[in-house]
Order: C-alpha cells, then sequence, then structure tokens
C-alpha cells in the first residue's frame, strides 16, 4: 500500500523566513510519482511540482526549491524568504505504477505566514 | 487561473432536494475526477471517468451519480443527501488515467445539506 507522511500539521513563521515541509512516503513499486499541491482558503488545490522516481535532481521555481532524496524516501519542499500570500495548506502526494491514478495525499501542512 | 471551471461555487440545499454540481475542462484531457473534502482532511476519490467510461467508483453511496455527457464535461447529481455530505467537491481533470498524469483542480464546489 501507498502512504504519504505529513508530520507537521500546522506550521507558523513571520514574513521573510523560510519554510520546509517534510513529506516521507511508503511504496513498494520502483515507479511512482511524487506531487505538491498547495490549497489556499479558498478551496482550490493548485498544481506545484511533478517529480518521478527516476529524476532525483532538485528544484527551484523562484521562492520554491524542491528536494527529492529516495534513500530516505523524502521530497521536502522549501518556501524561501515566505510572504503572506503563502498562508495555505499544501499537500504532498504519491502516485503509483501504471495503473488507475489514484493520488494518495498526506494529510497536509497548514502553513501561517504571519505579517 | 484554473482550467477546470466548476458551478455553483456554493451551494445549499435540503435533505429532500435533487441538485447537480457542474465542471467543465478545456484542455482536451480525457479523465476527470470527483473528489470529496472534509474540513481539514485531504481530498478523497469518489470517481474517474476516463474517455467518458466510469472507471472507478470508491463504493460512494448511490445519493450521488456522476454523470459524462462528453469528453469536457462532468456532472455530479446529489439526491436525498446527509449532512454528513456537506464538504467541498473538487473536480479534476488528467490527460488521462494513468498514474504519473498530473491531476488539475477545479476551485471547489461548497456544498452544505441542511
Amino acid at each position: 500500500a501507498q502512504k504519504v507522511t505529513q508530520a507537521q500539521t500546522e506550521i507558523s513563521v513571520v514574513e521573510k523566513e523560510d519554510v520546509t515541509l517534510d513529506c516521507v512516503y511508503e511504496t513498494r513499486d520502483t515507479t511512482y510519482y511524487l506531487f505538491w499541491y498547495k490549497q489556499p482558503p479558498s478551496g482550490e488545490l493548485v498544481f506545484l511540482i511533478r517529480r518521478n522516481s527516476f529524476d532525483e535532481q532538485n528544484e527551484i521555481s523562484g521562492r520554491y526549491s524542491w528536494n527529492f532524496q529516495k534513500s530516505t524516501s523524502s521530497f521536502n519542499f522549501t518556501i524561501t524568504a515566505s510572504q503572506v500570500v503563502d498562508s495555505a495548506v499544501y499537500f504532498c502526494a504519491l502516485s503509483v505504477g501504471y495503473g488507475n491514478n489514484r493520488l494518495a495525499f498526506g494529510k497536509g501542512n497548514q502553513v501561517v505566514v504571519i505579517p | 487561473d484554473t482550467e477546470v471551471t466548476q458551478t455553483p461555487k456554493h451551494l445549499v440545499m435540503g435533505m429532500t432536494n435533487k441538485k447537480s454540481l457542474k465542471c467543465e475542462q478545456h484542455m482536451g484531457h480525457r479523465a476527470m475526477y470527483w473528489y470529496k473534502q472534509k474540513a481539514k482532511k485531504p481530498p478523497e476519490l469518489m470517481f474517474v471517468y476516463s474517455y467518458e467510461k466510469l472507471s472507478i467508483n470508491e463504493s460512494v453511496p448511490s445519493r450521488f451519480s456522476p454523470e459524462c455527457p462528453n469528453s469536457s464535461l462532468l456532472n455530479l447529481h446529489l439526491h436525498a443527501l446527509q449532512p454528513e455530505d456537506s464538504a467541498l467537491y473538487l473536480c479534476a481533470s488528467s490527460q488521462a488515467r494513468f498514474s504519473g498524469n498530473t491531476i488539475y483542480f477545479g476551485e471547489g464546489s461548497w456544498l452544505t445539506v441542511v
């Protein structure tokens, strides 16, 4: 079975601080895909990044960066110089194999950026 | 802006009402999804349509009835709902139903059953 663990439920930071969200996944499949989504209070789930199990390159997109480490089954997400607009719930998700596209979501991290 | 649009944004319905949630995408995707999300929980998959055919029903009660009229549209018909069905209902789409295809979500429909 697939499982995603996001241990930190709520994280508060002061604006301009960095914040790192941890995501640990479990799967026996060798082919799998990892995702991060952002959900602001409006409700929409916004896609941030997709990474497949064969691509361990880290990625930076503006103030966002991701660190994928297969050795520790982790796919962590860092927001640099946080802004109030970053306040949202962030979900890490896992999809495996070649079958139906079922996303296994973590419980989410509520990030609160204090001005 | 999201390319998956959902209507209505908010819906309040009585337990004897019949209503529908609508979803539309114009990305040429061939897989469409309904998810249900309760407060402070992650989304839960309800249904998956692939090429306009129902491919997954996650044992959803029959008071929820999905419909895919064409490759761009997805409806969720609601009848005789219970207060515990109050939730955010998210529509989504992906290029195909295979894992690895990015799933894009709409803004959701907030449903309250009274």
